[in-house]
């Protein structure tokens, strides 16, 4: 049983548009939410991460929302670009070692 | 710099030969783990080491092996693979077993395993 929901399963997007990729979960106990950035061949890099007491976070085009209430986040990218063409993981994880993954998202960025 | 090498990049084996995959670390972490990412889908954890204590997922065949001779190294050893097992392996450390934004795990760029 998959504790992290995420959605699109893939999108496409022009140069200079907005991706927006979401993410739910149900375990109350997850208290740290990571997102991963995957290219072809390579391994899974951490992109952004944010901590449920913050409702917004952003680094460069890159920002994490946070609603504790809905139990949902999302990661938005602004100006997207080719290279951003990835699979992007969403991920939780609580008091232990654990990391749970979503499904991914791949996003194409046309030019 | 890469922080978490995996070598080899790629490898082929045949159906039901044993085979070794290997992982070191700079990055002097207490954990690491391995996982087995298959086309389209999310890592999914097979086991961990913190130092030298070792715990396999509930759901982890015991076809697969790990060891940890070092804090450096960590390898997976699959006895007897089969057709199923060909997957990206992908290796990641962390400082603790909290996961947590200053201890994040950190992903090796993985071992392409194909079985003929």
């Amino acid at each position: 049983q998959q504790q992290v929901k995420q959605s699109p399963q893939s999108l496409i997007v022009q140069k200079g548009g907005i991706s927006i990729i979401n993410c739910a979960y149900e375990n109350t106990a997850f208290d740290y939410f990571p997102w991963y950035q995957q290219f072809p061949g390579k391994g899974p890099a951490l992109l952004i991460a944010i901590r449920p007491d913050v409702s917004e976070k952003k680094e460069g085009r890159f920002t994490i929302s946070f609603n504790k209430s809905a139990k949902q986040f999302s990661l938005h990218i602004m100006d997207s670009q080719p290279g951003d063409s990835a699979t992007y993981f969403c991920a939780a994880s609580g008091n232990d070692y654990k990391l749970s993954f979503g499904a991914g998202t791949t996003v194409t960025v046309r030019a | 710099d890469a922080m978490v090498i995996q070598n080899p990049r790629y490898q082929v084996t045949q159906f039901g030969k044993p085979v070794t995959l290997s992982c070191s670390q700079t990055l002097n972490h207490n954990v690491m783990y391995w996982y087995q990412q298959k086309s389209s889908q999310a890592p999914k954890l097979l086991f961990h080491y913190y130092d030298k204590d070792f715990n396999n997922e509930a759901d982890t065949p015991d076809n697969f092996q790990s060891r940890r001779p070092n804090t450096s190294f960590c390898f997976l050893d699959i006895r007897s693979p089969g057709l199923g097992d060909a997957a990206m392996y992908l290796c990641a450390t962390s400082r603790a077993l909290r996961i947590y934004s200053n201890q994040p795990q950190h992903f090796g760029d993985g071992t392409r395993l194909s079985i003929l």
